[in-house]
């Protein structure tokens, strides 16, 4: 079964420090990843995402995800962690063109002053 | 910039009683779908729509869910008869007929009593 796994439920940074998430996926076949975004009572927005081409990726915020076929990983980074960036953070795959997400189960982010 | 809108933003009910939420996707897009979020848990995908009828469909959407498009923009989720366990964030999402990105709308927080 296709499955996202996120390390970590609950990440807790300082304002400035690196920020890392992490995302697995479960395929041999390479799918289109993405990161979500949810700030509190809010909707999903789209930070990034990688379909083809280039396997660094730049999203909205600083914020940038690397796919690593290897690893089947597409973790997602930020040199700097600002107070605005708490919120929670959801990777999603996409196996077939036109089809559903997989969602992984979230991953909260938390900056501390 | 086009964004996906949902009405209404909060929905109380009483368990046993019908209810239609309401989405009104990107007004180019061909691809719809509705995920739900229970509180504290991952996005789930309920079911995708395309070209007048059902696409795909999680083990979720049982009897009790239907969609429809009745006219050339809105995109409705009806739950014929609601459960308690039916309580939870409703997304709406749609995607263009090249794009791989699903852009979400606010979302419809249902509680069902």
């Amino acid at each position: 079964a296709q499955s996202v796994t996120q390390l970590g439920s609950h990440v807790s940074v300082s304002e400035g420090a690196l920020v890392l998430l992490r995302c697995n996926y479960s395929s041999s076949v390479p799918p289109y990843l993405f990161w979500y975004v949810q700030y509190p009572n809010q909707g999903l927005q789209l930070l990034l995402k990688y379909t083809t081409g280039a396997t660094l990726v730049k999203g909205i915020n600083g914020f940038e995800a690397e796919f690593k076929k290897s690893e089947t990983s597409f973790h997602l980074t930020k040199p700097s962690a600002h107070m605005s960036d708490a919120a929670e953070y959801f990777c999603a795959v996409r196996y077939n063109y036109g089809q559903n997400f997989v969602f992984g189960p979230g991953t909260r982010l938390s900056v501390l002053p | 910039e086009p964004e996906v809108t949902q009405t209404p933003s909060h929905q109380v009910t009483q368990m046993g009683q019908e209810v239609i939420l309401r989405c009104v996707p990107i007004s180019n897009h061909l691809y719809f779908y509705w995920y739900r979020q229970i509180l504290g848990q991952k996005v789930e995908f309920l079911v995708s729509f395309y070209n007048n009828e059902i696409s795909e469909k999680s083990e979720i959407f049982d009897d009790q869910f239907s969609v429809e498009r009745p006219d050339g923009s809105n995109f409705t989720l009806k739950i014929r008869s609601t459960k308690l366990e039916d309580s939870a964030m409703y997304f709406c999402a749609s995607s263009g007929d090249r794009e791989e990105t699903q852009y979400f709308g606010p979302g419809t927080r249902l509680l069902v009593l």
